[in-house]
């Protein structure tokens, strides 16, 4: 596609209820890159995936957290059992390769757990 | 971890006037972007300068690797200027964020 494109755009779930987040990176763009943006954390960084391998699962913020890639293109995020704290912009990102290579950024999916 | 500071945090400008945003990061970094964040929450890239200069109409950026920081150069500022503009570094890890600076600028 022309960009990299996330969904759902919002989302809002009650505590405790499982979530799915999608992104479809930029056509032929093998490194994908998720991060989160909150009000109390700015930007970080959560996880990335070189094809279909997480080689480092580490900034995820707990293992209520999880991330696949299928066909070295869609990406699913998944958090289980949400908590408020989990309220955040959920932004996805996809470059060339890993490493030097600019990113390029999709809208983002904003997710409120009531 | 690296760390990135980005001064001003705010910005208020007066239409047309210029700007400097400033950049500072800890340790060697292999990449840098600059990033403006519009209302609607889209990151929009801007430049991809691990080093040197760039320039894209009103708007340039300069990277000293060597002396870790960056700057970025708004000249004739306009209301679509407006957001928040992000320096993210690429170290052993995947991009990591300044703060950013808020910039607002008034007809």
């Amino acid at each position: 596609g022309a960009g990299v494109s996330q969904s759902p755009s919002n989302k809002v779930t009650e505590k405790g209820k499982d979530v799915e987040l999608r992104c479809d990176p930029i056509s032929g763009h093998t490194a994908l890159y998720w991060y989160r943006q909150s009000l109390g954390q700015g930007l970080e960084f959560l996880i990335y995936f070189q094809g279909n391998s997480a080689p480092d699962k580490s900034g995820l913020p707990s293992d209520r957290f999880s991330a696949e890639r299928t066909g070295g293109s869609v990406s699913t995020l998944t958090i289980q059992r949400t908590q408020q704290e989990d309220s955040a912009v959920y932004l996805c990102a996809s470059s060339v390769g890993f490493g030097n290579n600019e990113q390029f950024f999709g809208p983002g999916t904003r997710l409120t757990v009531l | 971890g690296i760390q990135v500071e980005q001064s001003p945090p705010d910005l208020i400008l007066q239409e047309g006037a210029n700007s400097t945003l400033r950049c500072n990061f800890s340790d060697s970094v292999n990449n840098l972007q600059w990033f403006h964040q519009n209302p609607w929450g889209q990151l929009i890239n801007l430049f991809y300068i691990p080093s040197g200069t760039k320039q894209n109409g009103r708007l340039s950026a300069t990277t000293v690797a060597t002396e870790r920081y960056s700057l970025l150069y708004i000249s004739s500022s306009q209301t679509t200027d407006s957001g928040v503009y992000f320096c993210a570094v690429l170290g052993n890890t995947p991009l990591v964020f300044g703060k950013g600076t808020r910039l607002s600028v008034i007809a």
